[in-house]
C-alpha cells in the first residue's frame, strides 16, 4: 500500500470550511484513498473514499487530483465536534485485509 | 443497531502477566481485526480474522495471539506482558475480509503495564 504525508496539525474557525490534505505520490492505479477520523479516546471512523473522481456524503468531500497523487478532504461547516485526528490511507479494494494508519493531522475547530 | 463492543474498558496488569481482550462484532458482520495504538502514534494492525480463520497477521512477536468463535466475537491475548504492550487496543468489524470497504471500530480496552 502506498505511503501518505499530512500535515502534523491544523486548525479551522468553527463555520468555515476544513481542508485537509494528502499527498500519496507514490499511489497506482488501482489503489483507494481512504479517510478516517479518531476523536479523543474513541476508536476510528469511516469518513469517506475513492479512486478517481470526487466523492461526497453526508459527512465530508473528497477531491483528489486528476494525476491522483494528492487529495483533500473537505469538512464544508466545521463544528467543534470534528475535532479529530484525520487519517489518510491508500489502499488496494478487494485485497488488502488491514489498514496503514499514518499519524495523521490532528485538526482543532476554533469557537 | 449495536456497534462493535469491547471488554474489559480499562485493565492495568503487571509485567509478566497475561491478558485477554474481547470482542463482540456488529450483528453479520464475521471479520474482526485487532489493533494496538500506543499513545501519540496511529493505529497498528495485530490480527484479522474472518469465519473463524486467521487472515492476516501484522508484524507482532507470537507472545499476541487471538482467535475468532462460531457466533464471531473475538479474544486477543497477550502473554508475557511487557511495559511497552501499554496501549489502547481497538477492535474493528467488517462484512467481508477483503472485499470490505468499512471497517466499523470499537471504543478499545485501554492496557496499562505496570
Amino acid at each position: 500500500d502506498a505511503k501518505t504525508t499530512q500535515p502534523t496539525s491544523m486548525d479551522c474557525a468553527e463555520g468555515r470550511a476544513a481542508n485537509l490534505p494528502c499527498n500519496h505520490s507514490t499511489i497506482s492505479g488501482n489503489e483507494y484513498v481512504y479517510w478516517y477520523r479518531q476523536i479523543h479516546s474513541q476508536g476510528p471512523q469511516y469518513i469517506i473514499h475513492g479512486l478517481k473522481n470526487n466523492e461526497t456524503n453526508e459527512m465530508a468531500s473528497l477531491i483528489i487530483t486528476e494525476d491522483r497523487k494528492s487529495s483533500t478532504l473537505i469538512l464544508p461547516h466545521a463544528t467543534l465536534r470534528d475535532t479529530a485526528v484525520y487519517y489518510c490511507i491508500v489502499r488496494v479494494e478487494g485485497s488488502s485485509y488491514k489498514l496503514i494508519f499514518g499519524s495523521g493531522t490532528r485538526l482543532l475547530v476554533r469557537p | 443497531d449495536a456497534g462493535v463492543t469491547q471488554s474489559p474498558t480499562h485493565l492495568i496488569k503487571t509485567r509478566g502477566q497475561q491478558v485477554t481482550l474481547r470482542c463482540s462484532p456488529i450483528s453479520g458482520h464475521k471479520s474482526v481485526s485487532w489493533y494496538q495504538q500506543v499513545l501519540g502514534q496511529g493505529p497498528q494492525f495485530i490480527f484479522q480474522y474472518y469465519e473463524k480463520e486467521e487472515r492476516g497477521r501484522g508484524n507482532f512477536p507470537d507472545r499476541f495471539s487471538a482467535r475468532q468463535f462460531p457466533n464471531y466475537s473475538s479474544e486477543l491475548n497477550v502473554n508475557a506482558l511487557l511495559l511497552g504492550d501499554s496501549a489502547l487496543y481497538l477492535c474493528a468489524s467488517s462484512l467481508w475480509t477483503s472485499g470490505m470497504r468499512e471497517q466499523y471500530f470499537g471504543p478499545g480496552t485501554r492496557l496499562t503495564v505496570t
